[in-house]
């Protein structure tokens, strides 16, 4: 069974500090896909980033970046010079493939709370 | 293009009713899944459909269906509601090409059971 997990309940810093989101997964699987979604306050799930297990690139959007290491089966995200508009939940998920469709099996999620 | 809406946004019910939520995915794509989030357990997948059928469920009782029509919009039901169906219902869509797509998500229908 597909598991992920993202220790970090909460964490809150001050804006214009670095901060990083742990996550860690669990499969069988030789092909997958990682996901980091973003929930605000309203709600809505917002994608941030999509990651096949054959591509352990880095990669650098803006102050996102995330670094997947498929030895150690983790896909961390790090917010450079956070801002207060990036308080929200994070979530990883893992992509199953169930049938000929799939499912996303998510983390608890980790609240980020940015301070000015 | 416009994203994935769901209506209604906020619902209030009583134990033992039902209720339908609505989803219209984005324009062009077949596949809609629905996840229920509560603060215990989490987001949880409920069904995905594509091309107007189930391909798969999560493990939800009965009370939890769904449907998918022509035009790819779905709903979900559930029946006999129960204090515990209080959460945030999610509906994603994607193209529906395979277990590498992308999903997309909605703002989400605040259910509240009292």
């Amino acid at each position: 069974a597909q598991k992920v997990t993202q220790a970090q309940t909460e964490i809150s810093v001050v804006e214009k500090e670095d901060v990083t989101l742990d996550c860690v997964y669990e499969t069988r699987d030789t092909t997958y896909y990682l996901f980091w979604y973003k929930q605000p306050p309203s709600g809505e799930l917002v994608f941030l980033i999509r990651r096949n297990s054959f591509d352990e690139q880095n990669e650098i959007s803006g102050r996102y970046s995330w670094n997947f290491q498929k030895s150690t089966s983790s896909f961390n995200f790090t917010i450079t010079a956070s801002q207060v508009v990036d308080s929200a939940v994070y979530f990883c998920a893992l992509s199953e493939a169930l049938n000929s469709g799939y499912a996303l099996n998510f983390g608890k999620g980790t609240s980020l709370l940015v301070t000015p | 293009k416009a994203g994935v809406t769901q209506t209604p946004r906020y619902l209030i019910k009583t134990r033992g009713q039902q209720v339908t939520l609505s989803c219209s995915p984005i324009s062009g794509h077949r596949s809609v899944s629905w996840y229920q989030q509560t603060p215990g357990q989490g987001l949880q997948f409920l069904f995905e459909y594509f091309s107007e059928t189930q391909r798969n469920k999560g493990n939800f009782p009965g009370r939890f269906s769904g449907r998918q029509f022509s035009n790819s919009r779905s709903e979900m039901n559930v029946s006999t509601l129960e204090l515990g169906d209080s959460a945030l219902y999610l509906c994603a869509s994607s193209t529906g090409t395979g277990w590498k797509d992308t999903q997309y998500f909605g703002p989400g229908t605040r259910l509240t059971v009292l």
